[in-house]
């Protein structure tokens, strides 16, 4: 059962112009979503999040957008840059059972985003 | 100021044999967590740890176990190694463990299980 899903496994853009990679997600207990980027045999990298408090967070190129009534969240890089290029990570953040605290993330199966010069 | 740190980055290992894989978590981060990463299930939560205790675990069996150290240094055992537990295993560390925290992550051990 996939809580968070990227339904798109890749996706090609051009220099300068806009990325919009999306997530959706099944939980409705998801309460902080997370956005990693990763290259082959590394580790992700953390670059931006959102609570579900928030519809809207931005930082810098990137900007994440969450609409709880859909359970949708996007991640628009704008302007995409070769340097983008690697496999986006859509994250999710549940509370644990009572309420406590806990570093579970749950992650969508990912979307390869190229960037051509 | 040092980021998480996974050794080793890479392991060769036989069917049957046991194997521990170590992370340091960047200074001040007291919670650290483990995850599996395959081709087939994509990055998976295994368990994590908060102040020496294991506060929360996914869906593996037993032959997965980990532990923490006083100084938030953690260590995951994989026994009875099996072909399938061929992945890139991936430590990640965060401030305080509580919500909406982001987490980091090290560079991965890659066990290859023959």
């Amino acid at each position: 059962d996939q809580q968070v899903k990227q339904n798109s496994p890749s996706l090609s853009v051009q220099e300068g112009r806009i990325s919009i990679l999306n997530c959706d997600y099944t939980n409705s207990m998801f309460d902080y979503f997370l956005w990693y980027k990763k290259y082959p045999a590394e580790g992700p990298t953390f670059l931006i999040s959102i609570s579900s408090i928030k519809d809207k967070n931005e930082d810098g190129r990137f900007t994440v957008f969450l609409n709880k009534s859909a359970k949708h969240l996007s991640l628009h890089i704008v302007p995409s840059q070769p340097g983008d290029s690697a496999v986006y990570f859509c994250a999710a953040s549940e509370r644990a059972l009572g309420g406590g605290a806990t570093n579970k993330l749950i992650f969508g199966t990912g979307t390869l985003l190229a960037v051509q010069p | 100021k040092a980021g998480v740190t996974q050794t080793p980055r890479y392991l060769i290992k036989t069917r049957g044999q046991q194997v521990t894989l170590s992370c340091s978590p960047i200074s001040g981060h007291r919670s650290v967590s483990w995850y599996q990463q395959t081709p087939g299930q994509g990055l998976q939560f295994l368990f994590e740890y908060f102040s020496e205790t294991q506060r929360n675990k996914g869906n593996f069996p037993g032959r997965f176990s980990g532990r923490q150290f006083s100084n938030s240094r953690s260590e995951m055992n994989v026994s009875t190694l099996e072909l399938g537990d061929s992945a890139l295993y991936l430590c990640a560390s965060s401030v305080t463990g509580g919500l909406n925290t982001e987490a980091f992550f090290g560079q991965g051990t890659r066990l290859t299980v023959v």
